[in-house]
C-alpha cells in the first residue's frame, strides 16, 4: 500500500542536542512538507520541497534544517538553535499536478525536550 | 495577503446537523480542502472543491463560492466519533509555486 511514514512516533531530546525526524513516502509525490503543531493550534509550515535537491523555507524555519536528496525522503533536523522545540511534527506530501492534489500525512512525531 | 478564517470552536448534539464555515483571501486560488483531525492524530482528507457548488460524500458535504471566498463543511446525522478539529486549507498559486494555506481549525464538540 502506498503511504507516508514518519518515525519515530515519540522522541525525547536533551537540551543542546540536534535530532532528526524521518519522513518517507512511496506515493511518487513531487511535493513534501514539514509542519509544526502546538496544542490547540493550527499547522505552521517549517519547510517544503517541490523537487529533489531544492527546498524553501516556510513561516517558522529558524532552528530547523532539511534535505531532499531523494524524491521519497524529506528528513527534518531540529537543531539546538530551536528555542522551543517541544511540539507535534507532521510530514505531508502532495501531487503538484491535478487531479488528486490533496495532502497525505504521516502519523506525526511528538518531540519532547527533557 | 493570504488569510483563512474559521470559527475556533463549535458545539452540536448527536444526531443533529452542523455547518462549519471557512472564509479565505488568496491571490491565486486553486482549490479548497477540508480535513478532519482527531486529538493527537494526523489530519485526514475529507473533501475537495475547485468549482462553485456542493460536493456530497455520505454524511459530509462541502460547498464553495469562489466569488465570495467562502466554503462550508456540512456534517449530517452527527455521531460522537465526529468530535474532532476540522481544518480548511486553500491551494494557492503564487506565481512560481503552489502553496497550501491552512486555517487554524474548528474544534467540534458533540454532546449526547
Amino acid at each position: 500500500d502506498g503511504g507516508i511514514t514518519q518515525s519515530p512516533k515519540y522522541l525525547f531530546r536533551k537540551e543542546g542536542q540536534n535530532v532528526t525526524l524521518s519522513c518517507e513516502q512511496n506515493l511518487n509525490h513531487d511535493a513534501m512538507y514539514w509542519y509544526r503543531q502546538d496544542p490547540g493550534q493550527g499547522l505552521r509550515l517549517i519547510y517544503y520541497s517541490q523537487i529533489v535537491n531544492d527546498f524553501q523555507k516556510g513561516d517558522i524555519a529558524e532552528g530547523y534544517s532539511v534535505s531532499r536528496e531523494k524524491k521519497e525522503s524529506f528528513p527534518l533536523t531540529v537543531t539546538s538553535a530551536q528555542k522551543n522545540p517541544t511540539a507535534f511534527y507532521l510530514c505531508a506530501s502532495t501531487r503538484l499536478v491535478p487531479p488528486n492534489t490533496e495532502a497525505f500525512f504521516g502519523q506525526g512525531t511528538r518531540l519532547t525536550v527533557v | 495577503g493570504q488569510n483563512i478564517d474559521q470559527p475556533t470552536e463549535m458545539t452540536a448534539t448527536e444526531g443533529a446537523i452542523v455547518q462549519i464555515n471557512c472564509t479565505y483571501q488568496t491571490s491565486g486560488f486553486n482549490g479548497l480542502f477540508w480535513y478532519q483531525q482527531h486529538a493527537g492524530e494526523a489530519p485526514t482528507f475529507l473533501s475537495y472543491n475547485v468549482l462553485d457548488g456542493l460536493e456530497e460524500k455520505g454524511r459530509f458535504s462541502s460547498f464553495l463560492s469562489r466569488s465570495k471566498g467562502y466554503s462550508y463543511l456540512l456534517l449530517k446525522e452527527l455521531q460522537m466519533k465526529d468530535s474532532a478539529s476540522y481544518l480548511c486549507a486553500v491551494r494557492d498559486w503564487d506565481g512560481s509555486n503552489y502553496q497550501l494555506i491552512w486555517g487554524a481549525g474548528t474544534k467540534l464538540i458533540i454532546k449526547p
